[in-house]
């Protein structure tokens, strides 16, 4: 069974920082492209990040609105993907899931909330 | 950046209705687009990739038309699980998703 977790979100103070685990199973990870994918309370979805695997140099790339704040990274020998998380803004604020893209394999999501 | 436009933002549909979603890239993305699906509560859905191909599972009620800008997603017989929500997505340059069309029941 796949299953993919996502796990660390929380309230966090503007400007601060966050880290995003998930950990993934059921698949042959090392090979995937992970996507982070996130979700605004106004339930627009924005594509945030993508990782490739190692035969792709773990090429990485971002979308503007978060480039130069995130890092997304990822263990091949936990079979985990991470999203790093920094200066924070309000509008940071949705559901962030973590997605193997081509096969269509989607985490639960967690709630990240930046907020004084 | 792309901008993808969706229209119309809300539906409204019966039960056994053709509907159809429209979708419009501000240039053009080839064959690259996705429609995925969105119940409450839950993550998306990918029903149709690259346009036209229909994923695993999904029922052939759905079906995708359209190339470089202009996009439908098309729903032969509605169904009372269908009513949710549909995004469309490219990923031909970076990657955006659309506003998103709600399918409500009339």
């Amino acid at each position: 069974e796949v299953q993919l977790v996502e796990t660390g979100g929380g309230l966090v103070q503007p400007g601060k920082s966050l880290k995003l685990t998930c950990a993934t199973s059921g698949f042959t990870f090392s090979n995937a492209w992970m996507h982070w994918v996130r979700q605004s309370p106004e339930k627009q979805l924005e594509w945030v990040a993508q990782i490739k695997a190692k035969s792709n140099n773990y090429a990485t790339y971002y979308a503007e609105s978060v480039k130069g704040r995130f890092t997304i990274s990822r263990d091949d020998s936990k079979s985990s993907v991470y999203l790093q998380m920094n200066s924070l803004k309000e509008e940071d604020t949705a559901i962030y899931y973590c997605i193997k893209m081509d096969s269509d394999y989607w985490g639960q999501g967690v709630m990240v909330t930046v907020s004084s | 950046d792309i901008q993808m436009t969706q229209s119309p933002s809300v539906l409204s549909a019966s039960v056994g209705d053709r509907v159809t979603l429209n979708c419009k890239a501000s240039q053009n993305i080839n064959k690259y687009l996705n429609w995925y699906q969105q119940k409450l509560g839950e993550a998306p859905k990918l029903l149709i990739y690259n346009t036209n191909n229909l994923q695993t599972g999904i029922p052939s009620r759905f079906s995708g038309s359209g190339s470089g800008t202009d996009f439908t997603l098309t729903i032969s017989s509605l169904q009372p699980e269908d009513f949710a929500t549909y995004f469309c997505f490219q990923h031909n340059s970076w990657r955006t998703f659309g506003g998103g069309t709600k399918l409500e029941l009339k």
